[in-house]
């Protein structure tokens, strides 16, 4: 299989709060392990690249001093969202490829609900 | 029927019956496709994928087609279940790409009647 695990599943929390997301392929090693967010009713949009051992790659528009990556090993990635505010509420949703190949599917964690108050 | 509008569109089906969702994606150049499907609260699960130089994959209770010509990509899904009811993204991306190229479609939620 490949599973990827994701945690925590819900986090509800004040503004100004930073909340770390974490994400582990349990039965595989990833080098590459991506972060998305998504919005009611719409697909996903891709927010960075994290690779490990380097510094993630983030997509246009992405703050990277506001969602920061951390890859520290073969089965971890963190995204964490700091001075969260309400408008960072959303779903946030990592995934991680076995081999990184362009023509592998990336399998998803079951996504962290995030609700800032 | 489909309906599309300020929602995801929606097909909804009776149990029992093949289900065929479609996907028109966006690049041409696009050489590898995946469909997920995703249940309410979840991350997407990989369902099947297909290369550009294939135009027809069969999985357990799922086919899908692809139609380069027209950059139409589809789902069927046989004898559909309840536990089918989600929503289904297709994916593309390129030959030789990164692996963040992958590109998302907008989704059809698949509602099953009992």
């Amino acid at each position: 299989g490949a599973v990827v695990s994701q945690h925590p599943s819900r986090v509800i929390c004040k503004s100004g709060t930073s909340v770390k997301i974490e994400c582990r392929s349990l039965d595989f090693q990833a080098t590459t392990m991506f972060w998305y967010r998504q919005f009611p009713k719409q697909s996903l949009m891709l927010m960075a690249t994290s690779n490990e051992g380097s510094k993630a790659t983030y997509e246009q528009g992405v703050e990277k001093d506001k969602f920061l990556i951390n890859h520290a090993s073969l089965t971890l990635s963190t995204l964490t969202v700091t001075s969260a505010h309400p408008e960072d509420s959303s779903f946030y949703i990592c995934s991680a490829s076995k081999t990184g190949a362009w023509d592998q599917p990336q399998h998803f964690g079951d996504g962290t609900r995030l609700s800032i108050l | 029927g489909e309906s599309v509008g300020l929602h995801l569109p929606t097909l909804s089906v009776q149990e029992g019956d093949n289900s065929i969702i479609n996907c028109a994606y966006s690049n041409s150049a696009s050489d590898y496709f995946i469909w997920y499907k995703q249940e309410s609260g979840k991350g997407p699960q990989f369902i099947i994928d297909i290369r550009s130089n294939m135009d027809k994959r069969q999985g357990q209770r799922v086919t899908v087609l692809l139609n380069k010509t027209v950059k139409h990509l589809s789902l069927q899904i046989a004898a559909t279940q309840p536990g089918d009811s989600a929503v289904y993204f297709c994916a593309e991306t390129l030959y030789g790409g990164s692996q963040g190229n992958l590109i998302f479609g907008k989704g059809t939620k698949l509602s099953v009647k009992p």
